[in-house]
């Protein structure tokens, strides 16, 4: 199956800093979604992004299809912007039977300091 | 627009016990895919249900099984728990085809 893989596994910033977080998949992809995991568990979705680039307040979000990498951007980190960042994707050329569900990468642990 | 919600929040059960966790799905998505986080790691995908049938399925044992309501809710059940199956099991809706997916805060299991 596809494999996601996410870079830095940890990083550390002061406050007002910017950071790029990276995601690579080994397969083209129908669905490529940037999720925040809170401190309770919840997966907050922050980017549906198969392709292109789009962007939302202090975050944006690229995916190079062609190259199979997915870049997440935050400008001007704020401490609640701390937390866990997954990427997760859909490949495209799946051939089991049936339906196949998002494949995670191991995450992103962001420490915003003030 | 509701979103999707799950219950309950918090379950503790003795392994060898069975459980059913419940999920509603996003107002107008008919698609419901279950997952199962272990501490530290990113989720992995159980199966997915779509028009009330199961239609894909991860890597995990048959004593993991699933329901879809007419509703598009969806119900996890895991029979003989064991403890390497304590866990944040979340759920997700989305519209059939590979959309995007909407998850719910989860039900945390612990299984002693």
């Amino acid at each position: 199956g596809i494999q996601v893989e996410q870079s830095p596994p940890d990083l550390i910033l002061q406050e007002g800093a910017n950071s790029t977080l990276r995601c690579n998949f080994s397969d083209s992809v129908n669905n490529l979604q940037w999720f925040h995991q809170n401190p309770w568990g919840q997966l907050i979705n922050l980017f549906y992004i198969p392709s292109g680039t789009k962007q939302n307040g202090r975050l944006s979000a690229t995916t190079v299809a062609t190259e199979r990498y997915s870049l997440l951007y935050i400008s001007s980190s704020q401490t609640t912007d701390s937390g866990v960042y997954f990427c997760a994707a859909l490949s495209a050329t799946y051939s089991g039977g049936g339906a196949d569900g998002l494949t995670f990468g191991k995450g992103t642990h962001l420490i915003i300091q003030p | 627009e509701t979103g999707v919600t799950q219950s309950p929040t918090h379950l503790i059960k003795t392994r060898g016990q069975q459980v059913t966790l419940r999920c509603s799905s996003q107002s107008g998505h008919n698609t419901v895919s279950w997952y199962q986080q272990a501490l530290g790691q990113g989720p992995q995908f159980i199966f997915q249900y779509y028009r009330e049938e199961e239609n894909g399925r991860g890597n995990f044992p048959p004593r993991f099984s699933g329901l879809q309501f007419p509703n598009y809710s969806s119900e996890l059940n895991v029979n003989a728990l064991e403890l390497d199956d304590s866990a944040l099991y979340l759920c997700a809706s989305s519209l059939a085809g590979g959309g995007e997916q909407y998850f719910g805060p989860g039900t945390r299991l612990t299984v002693t």
